[in-house]
């Protein structure tokens, strides 16, 4: 349960809004994911880091903007989001190369 | 963490009775399978994982197949308790670099 923690838990913005989000991974993995988790849709793969890099960006729209300042550290940067975004964001992590991924609890974003 | 409003299948178990959840792959290339379980409120969780060099592996409770020839993974969970209760997801490995691919999720209510 605390391999990959999220902060914060919950988050309600206005569309004019900057907040971040914030994942941080305890397993000594080099790689990390966001997904984005909607009442209508399966998961659905934002972004993914590999070594620091960033090697995968699943067309998100650029109101969406990750960092990963190292390996353990994961953030998505939120700006100007539409009603459309409240969704439930999870990051996740692995090993380099390695299949399995392990999820944080996740933050539950409401767009107002 | 629960995919509310999405139409999920949702299959009721007897508690005590055996589980059986199923998952249709479509990508003959994956080699890596899943299954993940998400209770309310929570992250998708690791359950147990199998290779396509393997058609049965079993864990604590639970019992993955995979039958690669109809491209079908089922997951067993025996003697269902009611914190069995949650939303189980299948994944697969098939697409390009450290990316799985999700299901849609089953919905698994146990009734005491």
């Amino acid at each position: 349960e605390t391999g990959v923690t999220q902060t914060p838990r919950h988050l309600v913005m206005g569309m004019t809004n900057k907040k971040s989000l914030k994942c941080e991974q305890h397993l000594g993995h080099n790689a990390m994911y966001w997904y984005k988790q909607s009442a209508k849709k399966p998961l659905e793969l934002m972004f993914v880091y590999s070594l620091e890099e960033r090697v995968e960006n699943n067309s998100v729209p650029s109101r969406f903007s990750p960092e990963c300042p190292n390996s353990s550290h994961l953030f998505l940067h939120l700006h100007t989001l539409q009603p459309e975004d409240s969704a439930l964001y999870l990051c996740a992590s692995s090993q380099e190369g390695a299949d399995t991924q392990y999820f944080g609890p996740g933050t539950r974003l409401t767009v107002l | 963490g629960e995919s509310v409003g999405l139409h999920l299948p949702t299959l009721s178990v007897q508690e005590g009775d055996n589980s059986i959840i199923n998952c249709a792959y479509s990508n003959s290339a994956s080699d890596y399978f899943i299954w993940y379980k998400q209770e309310s409120g929570k992250g998708p969780q690791f359950i147990i994982d199998i290779r396509s060099n393997m058609d049965k592996r079993q864990g604590q409770r639970v019992t993955v197949l995979l039958n690669k020839t109809v491209k079908h993974l089922s997951l067993q969970i025996a003697a269902t308790q009611p914190g069995d209760s949650a939303v189980y997801f299948c994944a697969e490995n098939g697409a390009a670099g450290n990316k799985l691919t999700f299901g849609g999720g089953t919905r698994v209510l146990v009734k005491p």
